[in-house]
C-alpha cells in the first residue's frame, strides 16, 4: 500500500511569493495534519483536518492556510513568504479510531523542502 | 499548552550497548505518547507508541515506559546496532486534540 505522498519534494521561492504544498494520505485515512520542521528541531504543528473540517490550528500566522478535499487529500498554502518559512513541511495522516481523529498513530510523508531566497 | 522536554540532545553508544532517551511532559491530560525515528533526509518513522493506561510496551529491542505520576516517559533500545543511528523524537498528545507536541530530538550515534 502507498504511504503518505507529498509534492513537490523540493521548492525554491523568493520572499513575498506564495506556495502550495500537496499531500495524499494513506488510503482509508481521513485525517491529515501538517507540521513544519526547522533544521535541528522537532516538527511543529500547523493544522489538522478531519473529514474535511479544520480540527486544530497551531501557533502560525494567518499567512498559513490549508484545506482538505473530498478524497481526503490536502493542500497547505503559505502567502507572503518570509525567509523564516524555509523548512521541511511534513504531512501526516491517521485513521480514525474510538477516539475519533485524536490520539491515533500519525504516519508521515517524506515532506517538501521549502527554501526561501 | 503542552510542552515536551527531551534529554539528552546527543547520545553516543558502542554497538551492543543499551540507549535510553527520556522525555517529560507538562500537561497531565496527555494520554498518547509516540516515538519517531528520523534518519538524515528521511521522514519521521513511528517506531513505538504508548497510551496512558499502560506502563510499559515492548517491541523486540525497543521498549517504552511511562510514569504518569512523574509525567515522564522513556525509550529504551537494547543491543544497539549501527543502523539505529538516527534522530529520535518523543511526542505527546492531549485527548480531543489531534496534534502531536514534539520534543527537540536526540541524535543517537552507535559506533561499531
Amino acid at each position: 500500500d502507498a504511504g503518505v505522498t507529498q509534492s513537490p519534494t523540493h521548492l525554491i521561492k523568493t520572499r513575498g511569493q506564495h506556495v502550495t504544498l500537496r499531500c495524499s494520505p494513506i488510503s482509508g485515512h481521513k485525517s491529515v495534519s501538517w507540521y513544519q520542521q526547522v533544521l535541528g528541531q522537532g516538527p511543529q504543528f500547523i493544522f489538522q483536518y478531519y473529514e474535511k473540517e479544520e480540527r486544530g490550528r497551531g501557533n502560525f500566522p494567518d499567512r498559513f492556510s490549508a484545506r482538505q478535499f473530498p478524497n481526503y487529500s490536502s493542500e497547505l498554502n503559505v502567502n507572503a513568504l518570509l525567509l523564516g518559512d524555509s523548512a521541511l513541511y511534513l504531512c501526516a495522516s491517521s485513521a480514525s479510531g474510538t477516539g475519533g481523529f485524536s490520539n491515533q498513530p500519525q504516519h508521515f510523508g517524506d515532506g517538501t523542502r521549502l527554501s526561501i531566497l | 499548552g503542552e510542552n515536551v522536554e527531551q534529554h539528552p540532545s546527543t547520545l553516543s553508544v558502542q554497538e551492543g550497548d543499551s540507549a535510553v532517551i527520556k522525555c517529560t511532559y507538562s500537561d497531565s491530560a496527555s494520554n498518547y505518547f509516540p516515538w519517531y525515528k528520523q534518519e538524515l533526509g528521511k521522514r519521521p518513522q513511528l517506531i513505538i507508541d504508548i497510551r496512558s493506561n499502560v506502563g510499559e510496551k515492548k517491541d523486540q529491542r525497543i521498549a517504552v515506559t511511562l510514569n504518569k505520576t512523574a509525567k515522564h516517559f522513556s525509550l529504551h533500545i537494547t543491543e544497539t546496532q549501527p543502523e539505529d543511528s538516527a534522530v529520535y523524537f518523543c511526542a505527546a498528545s492531549i485527548p480531543g486534540q489531534g496534534n502531536l507536541i514534539f520534543g527537540k530530538g536526540t541524535k543517537l550515534s552507535v559506533k561499531p
